[in-house]
């Protein structure tokens, strides 16, 4: 099993212009999640979808959107990147239902700089 | 805003030796986790403990929970060089479909051989 993958794994983009970060998971997960990782601050939930076919909200989705195309796969839109979106973007899903707890399985990390 | 605060923000030490690393939080939870990050990878869970759970353990690893005083310690024994990475405790409020996991800043553990 890969686990949770990751494309691209790194990528340069110009102020202004669109990208996508794709996700996608082989371990069957309900959930997944959508983090941007920058020094000093930790983890920060952009997005996630606590199952096939719904998204919510983070703490920080301003300039993103999110599209759960299939239970495998959870991509990240940047319409218009700024370079305050500079960061390590990682992918995470978990296998969530009934009680069982959030333990949660990352991706590689999508490092994106926006000049 | 994050939950967790870990504390040291660096800790550095000599293999052999022991690493304590503690995690404060502000709300109630439904368990807490701890998870490392080597340099340039993604993180990688290591253990969970629940909030009516006081101690657990795992290999070299051991976690305890105070609820009393939201906080929690993750003690490496006899580190090891491969130690060396970032730990990050993660809390998640309750159970349910929308539960999310709120992630501290990380400590940077460096062990030297």
């Amino acid at each position: 099993n890969a686990g949770v993958t990751q494309t691209p794994k790194f990528q340069v983009l110009k102020t202004g212009q669109s990208m996508t970060l794709q996700c996608a998971q082989d371990m069957n997960h309900n959930s997944m999640y959508w983090y941007r990782q920058d020094p000093g601050m930790g983890l920060r939930l952009i997005y996630y979808s606590a199952s096939e076919g719904t998204t919510d909200k983070g703490e920080v989705p301003n300039g993103y959107n999110v599209s759960r195309l299939n239970k495998r796969e959870f991509s990240l839109r940047l319409e218009s990147a700024a370079p305050s979106q500079t960061s390590v973007y990682f992918c995470a899903s978990s296998s969530r239902g009934g009680l069982q707890h959030n333990e949660q399985f990352f991706g590689p990390g999508t490092r994106l700089t926006v000049l | 805003s994050q939950q967790g605060e870990e504390d040291p923000q660096a800790l550095s030490i000599q293999e052999g030796e022991n690493a304590t690393m503690n995690c404060s939080y502000k709300t109630s939870i439904n368990n807490l986790q701890w998870y490392r990050q080597n340099s340039g990878r993604g993180l990688v869970h290591l253990i969970l403990i629940r909030s009516n759970e006081r101690e657990k353990h795992s290999g070299r690893l051991r976690v305890t929970l105070d609820t009393s005083k939201k906080s929690s310690s993750l003690l490496i024994t006899a580190s090891r060089a491969a130690d060396t990475a970032s730990y990050f405790c993660a809390t998640e409020g309750y159970t349910g479909a929308n539960s999310k996991l709120t992630f501290g800043k990380g400590i940077t553990l460096s062990v030297r051989p």
